[in-house]
This record gives structure tokens, C-alpha cells and sequence, in this order.
């Protein structure tokens, strides 16, 4: 079975401090994601990345910035927390080109900012 | 911007009875997934439906797809108390393969089973 696990499942934050949300996954998948989901939005990707060392912008960057040192592992940084930036953060992976683009997810982080 | 939007937003139903969920999106795709979501928890892959495919079949679960409508249903049979979640639809746009690996998801619906 896939796992992807992730560093928090809690964790509250000041305003301005620099926060890392950590995620790793164990089956050698190409692909990693970060989305971030709150209340009636849905999940709204921020980065993901194809290989390491390799990143693309999703849908919300802004205020964050992402790390992939590691195949397994895919880091998401708030630069400098804000309170708009208390969410569920979930993070996930998968395996490119085979048409089926099934995303594993981690059990998420839900980050308070205060 | 969300492709896929579910219908209804919340559903409750009794505990046997089946609950039928509603995905629209706007683009035209390579596949459609359904996943599942237990509160404060991660996303679960349901069931995965390609273009080609009009109807599928998982246990007590049935997806349906309708490109010419851009519209899909999911379909839980016999509920059980256990299938309290949230449900989302996610669809893989038939773009360019440096964006084939990325799919978007709707904003979901929940589901409440009342025992």
C-alpha cells in the first residue's frame, strides 16, 4: 500500500514565523503535490512538483515556497505565517504516465496561525 | 478556479437508502475520479472512470459518465452509517502531458447517513 505521511497533524503557529510542513511518501512516486483546503473551496493546489529538484506554481503560491531535495520527500514553507494562511494542508503524490493521475494523500496538517 | 462542481452540496439520508452525487466540469478530460473523505482526514481514490467509459462498477458504488453533458454520477447503494464523508469529483484535463499529471478537484458533497 501507497503511504504518504506528514510531519503534523496539528500545529499552531505565531504570525510571522516561518513554518515548514514536511511530507514524505514511500512508494517512489514521481509526482508531489501540496493543496491547501478550507471550508466550501474545496482543495486548491499551491505547488507540486514532477521530480526532485523540479517545482511548478499551482493555483495559490503566493506566501509560499517548496523544497525537493528527495524523491520521497516534498516540504512546503510559509516564508512568513499570516493568519489567512490557517488551513487544512493536505499533501500528495503519484505516478506520471499512466493515464490514471490517482493522487495518494497524506492524513493532512491543520495549521492554526495565530 | 474549480473544474468540477458537485450537486448537491450536502446530502442526509437513511441509513439503506442510496445516495446519488452530481459532478459538472467544463473542460473536456482523460478520466474522472470520485474520492471520499472522512472529517479531518485525508482524500481516499474511490473509483476512477476514463473518457471512453460511460458506467462503472466498485462494490456498492456506481459511476456514471456523460461527456456530452461534461457531467458525472456517483452512485452509493444500501448505505450504511460508516459512508458519513465527504465525496469529490476530480477530473485530469485532456492538456499537454506537463499538465497530465495534475487533476482538480470539485468542492464536494457531504453525506450524512442518519442510523
Amino acid at each position: 500500500d501507497v503511504k504518504v505521511t506528514q510531519s503534523s497533524r496539528y500545529l499552531v503557529k505565531r504570525t510571522g514565523e516561518k513554518v515548514f510542513l514536511e511530507c514524505v511518501q514511500d512508494m517512489d512516486h514521481e509526482n508531489m503535490f501540496w493543496y491547501r483546503q478550507d471550508p466550501g473551496l474545496g482543495l486548491r493546489l499551491i505547488y507540486f512538483s514532477y521530480d526532485v529538484k523540479m517545482k511548478e506554481k499551482g493555483d495559490i503560491p503566493e506566501g509560499y515556497s517548496v523544497s525537493r531535495e528527495k524523491k520521497e520527500r516534498f516540504s512546503l514553507i510559509l516564508e512568513s505565517a499570516s493568519t489567512n494562511q490557517t488551513s487544512m494542508y493536505l499533501c500528495a503524490s503519484s505516478i506520471p504516465g499512466r493515464g490514471t493521475d490517482t493522487q495518494y494523500f497524506g492524513p493532512g496538517t491543520r495549521l492554526t496561525v495565530l | 478556479s474549480q473544474q468540477g462542481e458537485e450537486d448537491p452540496q450536502a446530502l442526509s439520508i437513511q441509513e439503506g437508502e442510496n445516495a446519488t452525487m452530481n459532478c459538472s466540469y467544463k473542460t473536456s478530460i482523460n478520466n474522472l475520479q470520485w474520492y471520499r473523505q472522512n472529517s479531518g482526514r485525508g482524500l481516499v481514490h474511490l473509483i476512477l472512470i476514463r473518457s471512453n467509459e460511460r458506467e462503472k462498477h466498485s462494490g456498492r458504488l456506481r459511476v456514471t459518465l456523460d461527456t456530452s453533458k461534461k457531467s458525472s454520477s456517483l452512485l452509493i447503494t444500501a448505505s450504511r452509517a460508516a459512508d458519513t464523508a465527504s465525496y469529490f469529483c476530480a477530473t485530469a484535463p485532456s492538456r499537454g502531458y506537463s499538465s497530465a499529471s495534475k487533476i482538480i478537484f470539485g468542492s464536494g458533497t457531504r453525506l450524512s447517513i442518519r442510523p
